[in-house]
């Protein structure tokens, strides 16, 4: 297995402009989330999914859109990029969404740099 | 909103030595998991350790265990025979019974002296 998978691993985009993070997983989670890491600030739930066709906002969902067509892809797209949202983006995934502790497996990470 | 706190932004152990990484918490649940993960330099946030909050007995894994006190809501990581791959960003992490959402603390990056 692959596990989680994310693309790109850096990306540099200019004030405005629109761009997608794509997220896979091979396990068949039915749960996928999108955080972000900002310095001194751990992780931030930006949008979640428990399964395909069903999303729902986290901690930090302005600027941010979802969309769950499969049970693989989650992919997040910023619509019109701001500095604000410079940060490395992790998703993650887990069995059975986060019921009894279940693990959540992280991507490796995508570097954004706005502008 | 629940909170997590992590009061030392960076610690420093000799190798093969003890040392512990403090985590504290606010909720008003009485069920519910916390987490332990490590980042290092690569980025990969892994999974060291969980308990769950029904369970009075500390968890274990290995040179990890963890000290939970709920009535305090503290949960420090116990971290022994410290190695050199041990060095990384150290997160503390809750999550509701009832939540599907993870709340961080700021972390703390360990550093290893050989």
């Amino acid at each position: 297995n692959a596990g989680v998978t994310q693309t790109p691993k850096f990306q540099v985009l200019k004030t405005g402009q629109s761009m997608t993070l794509q997220c896979a997983q091979d396990m068949n989670h039915e749960y996928m989330s999108w955080y972000r890491q900002d310095p001194g600030m751990g992780l931030r739930l930006i949008h979640y999914s428990v399964g395909a066709g069903i999303t729902d906002q986290g901690e930090v969902p302005n600027g941010y859109n979802v969309s769950r067509s499969t049970t693989e892809d989650f992919p997040l797209r910023l619509l019109s990029a701001a500095p604000s949202q410079t940060s490395v983006y992790f998703c993650a995934s887990s069995y059975q969404g986060l019921v009894r502790g279940n693990e959540q497996f992280f991507g490796p990470g995508t570097r954004l740099t706005v502008l | 909103a629940q909170t997590v706190t992590q009061s030392q932004p960076e610690m420093s152990v000799q190798e093969a030595e003890t040392v512990t990484l403090s985590c504290t918490y606010d909720t008003s649940e009485s069920d519910y998991y916390l987490f332990w993960y490590k980042q290092p330099p690569s980025r990969q946030m892994i999974l060291v350790i969980r308990q769950e909050a029904y369970k009075q007995q500390n968890a274990t894994e290995n040179r990890f265990s963890v000290n939970f006190q709920k009535a305090a809501k503290s949960f420090s990581l116990k971290i022994s025979d410290s190695q050199l791959g041990d060095a990384a960003m150290y997160f503390c992490a809750y999550r509701g019974n009832a939540g599907n959402m993870l709340t961080f603390g700021g972390g703390t990056r360990l550093m290893v002296k050989p």
